[in-house]
């Protein structure tokens, strides 16, 4: 039972335009909401969160919207460099719960 | 402020053996949560502890096993190993209990475990 999926393993884009990942959840009690990033042999990086009040946070490049009639979040890489090339996680958390869960993945590839 | 720390960072084992990881959390952190990696499996939740008392407990058999202690670090155990529990164990800490909402878990480096 996947809660959080991120359908799209892998994503290229070139250096300059933009990224934008997705995530799609099914549990509608989630209610905050993380973008990590993780390069191999790492653990992950907090990115930005977003919580269920809100439809949109921004913090430098880096822009999270989402759309919970939809059950959709997204994230906005603008512009895209090369060193943003990791694999971007998504997780969900429902208050009581005390736990993330988290997507599998969508590796990204800037291309210089 | 320091971040995470996980110990050991690497560990080879054979099947049947038992392990334990370490993880402090970041300083004022007193949630402490356990997670495995596994190729195209995302992180699996294992567990998560809050001021000494586990508060959830993710769908891992019983030989994996945690605990925390009252300076808020925390050991994770794995029993009798099996070369599926090959994998990168993360913990991650937060400053209170997810349950809360808006609580940002940061991560540790990891410990990369290979079963044999």
């Amino acid at each position: 039972d996947q809660q959080v999926k991120q359908n799209s393993p892998s994503l290229s884009v070139q250096e300059g335009r933009i990224s934008i990942l997705n995530c799609d959840y099914t549990n509608s009690m989630f209610d905050y909401f993380l973008w990590y990033k993780k390069y191999p042999a790492e653990g992950p990086t907090f990115l930005i969160s977003i919580s269920s009040i809100k439809d949109k946070n921004e913090d430098g490049r880096f822009t999270v919207f989402l759309n919970k009639s939809a059950k959709h979040l997204s994230l906005h890489i603008v512009p895209s460099q090369p060193g943003d090339s990791a694999v971007y996680f998504c997780a969900a958390s429902a208050r009581g719960t005390y736990k993330y869960i988290f997507g599998t993945g969508t590796r990204l590839k800037v291309l210089a | 402020k320091a971040g995470v720390t996980q110990t050991p960072r690497y560990l080879i084992k054979t099947r049947g053996q038992q392990v334990t990881l370490s993880c402090s959390p970041i300083s004022g952190h007193r949630s402490v949560s356990w997670y495995q990696q596994t190729p195209g499996q995302g992180l699996q939740f294992l567990f998560e502890y809050f001021s000494e008392t586990q508060r959830n407990k993710g769908n891992f058999p019983g030989r994996f096993s945690g605990r925390q202690f009252s300076n808020s670090r925390s050991e994770m155990n794995v029993s009798t190993l099996e070369l599926g529990d090959s994998a990168l164990y993360l913990c991650a800490s937060s400053l209170a209990s997810p349950s809360r909402g808006g609580e940002t878990q940061y991560f540790g480096p990891g410990t990369r475990l290979l079963v044999l």
